[in-house]
């Protein structure tokens, strides 16, 4: 099952920051949080992940909260290309992923 | 890097047939392979696990004998889905990662249709 919760869905203007929050109160001390997206009919796409530091590629930004239950993806100048399912996930106890229903970001020109 | 291609793209076969997809990591050696499968409007749910030379762990709920997984080698991994039947038609979809990473690599997805 899933280890995370997510909004079902979010709106964003073209050009501004979009912030998808996600929880994962049950994670562990050593478990990453991984972050991916998905256009429609594509497999998903990596685009960042952290443990405990704020992290930063050229996709996105993650912070993550001092007691690691709750996490933020920002893309810092959405456009339209992003609208896309975006996933939170914190892996399973034999590495597995087990995705949750994810949040359906959608730009808004 | 770090690119996960698979085969075919799409397929469509009659009931009662078996269908072979393929996934490979094309720039590095996976020594885990994942395989999911996708509903329409659904999440990607978690089939089997595959370490390259060792038997599949399949996710409760899973035929293991009905979806063979094959990891023959460290750049290749095959999903077979035995006597096909309409309600097999989905979004087959696999992943790699490599030795002491969790992250996952996913291939572009294969589209079975069953009639």
């Amino acid at each position: 099952d899933a280890k995370t919760t997510q909004p079902t869905s979010m709106d964003c203007a073209e050009g501004r920051a979009a912030n998808l929050p996600c929880n994962h109160s049950t994670i562990s001390g050593n478990e990453y949080v991984y972050w991916y997206r998905q256009i429609h009919s594509q497999g998903p796409q990596y685009i960042i992940h952290g443990l405990k530091n704020n992290e930063t590629n050229e996709m996105a930004s993650l912070i993550i909260t001092e007691d690691r239950k709750s996490s933020t993806l920002i893309l810092p100048h959405a456009t339209l290309r992003d609208t896309a399912v975006y996933y939170c996930i914190v892996r399973g106890e034999f590495n597995q992923f087990y995705f949750g229903t994810g949040t359906s970001l959608t730009v808004i020109p | 890097g770090a690119v996960v291609s698979q085969h075919p793209s799409r397929v469509i076969c009659k009931s009662g047939t078996s269908v072979k997809i393929e996934c490979r990591s094309l720039d590095f050696q996976a020594t885990t392979m994942f395989w999911y499968r996708q509903f329409p409007k659904q999440s990607l749910m978690l089939m089997a696990t595959s370490n390259e030379g060792s038997k599949a762990t399949y996710e409760q709920g899973v035929e293991k004998d009905k979806f063979l997984i094959n990891h023959a080698s460290l750049t290749l991994s095959t999903l077979t889905v035995t006597s096909a039947h309409p309600e097999d038609s989905s979004f087959y979809i696999c992943s790699a990662s490599f030795r002491d990473t969790d992250t996952q690599y996913f291939g572009p997805g294969t589209r079975l249709t069953v009639l």
